[in-house]
């Protein structure tokens, strides 16, 4: 059965400091995998995008890295924000249109 | 929210009611998709559409139904609302399949009592 699985469920976090968040997925074949950020109330939003190929891909304070050996993925956060907080979400999608969702990563900066 | 809006943004209504959730974009993308997302499960699809009165299910689909009849609008139609449809509704958009962004909405809300 094609999943993704999320760790942690929720995270709390000091303002400044690093944060490593964790995907690990059974989907097979394998096309992509991806990571939203989801703030409250809001739509997903698209932080990287990776192809089996690449292992590694940055946007900003964000670095998401891929071992598709594993079938693992890790997302890091740099010198957290207070706007850091909200959930993340892995997402995998097979050799087709759609998109598989891990449940999330709940995130929370303290000041 | 990459030019996708959706109406209503919150709604209450009561079981056995039909509602339809509108979805509308204006970045003229071919690919629109109904997702809904709940406590415990990963956004899942309802049904996506690939252009004008070109639609099909996904995994969730039972107790729904979907019109396209222009590029720009995607309606979700819930002919009998149920309890267990109480969810948030998500709309996005894609240019095309494959590697391509899947562009979310702000979502929909939408309690049924």
């Amino acid at each position: 059965k094609n999943q993704v699985e999320q760790s942690p469920q929720s995270l709390i976090i000091l303002e400044g400091k690093n944060c490593t968040l964790q995907c690990n997925y059974t989907v097979s074949p394998f096309s992509n995998l991806r990571w939203y950020k989801q703030d409250t109330g809001r739509g997903p939003v698209s932080l990287t995008i990776m192809t089996f190929s690449e292992n590694t891909k940055s946007n900003g304070r964000y670095t998401a890295t891929l071992d598709a050996d594993t079938k693992q993925s890790s997302l890091h956060i740099t010198a957290s924000q207070l706007s850091d907080s909200a959930s993340y979400i892995c997402v995998v999608s097979p050799n087709t249109d759609k998109l598989i969702f891990g449940t999330g990563t709940r995130l929370q900066v303290f000041p | 929210d990459a030019g996708i809006t959706q109406s209503p943004r919150h709604k209450v209504t009561e079981t056995g009611t039909p509602v339809t959730l509108r979805c509308h974009q204006t970045e003229n993308h071919r690919y629109m998709y109904w997702y809904r997302q709940d406590p415990g499960h990963g956004l899942r699809l309802i049904h996506y559409s690939y252009g004008v009165k070109d639609t099909d299910k996904g995994e969730v689909s039972d107790g729904y139904s979907v019109s396209r009849s222009k590029t720009e609008d995607f309606l979700l139609t819930l002919e009998s609302a149920t309890s267990s449809q109480t969810s948030v509704y998500f709309c996005a958009i894609s240019e095309s399949i494959g590697i391509n962004e899947q562009f979310f909405g702000p979502g929909t809300r939408l309690t049924v009592l």
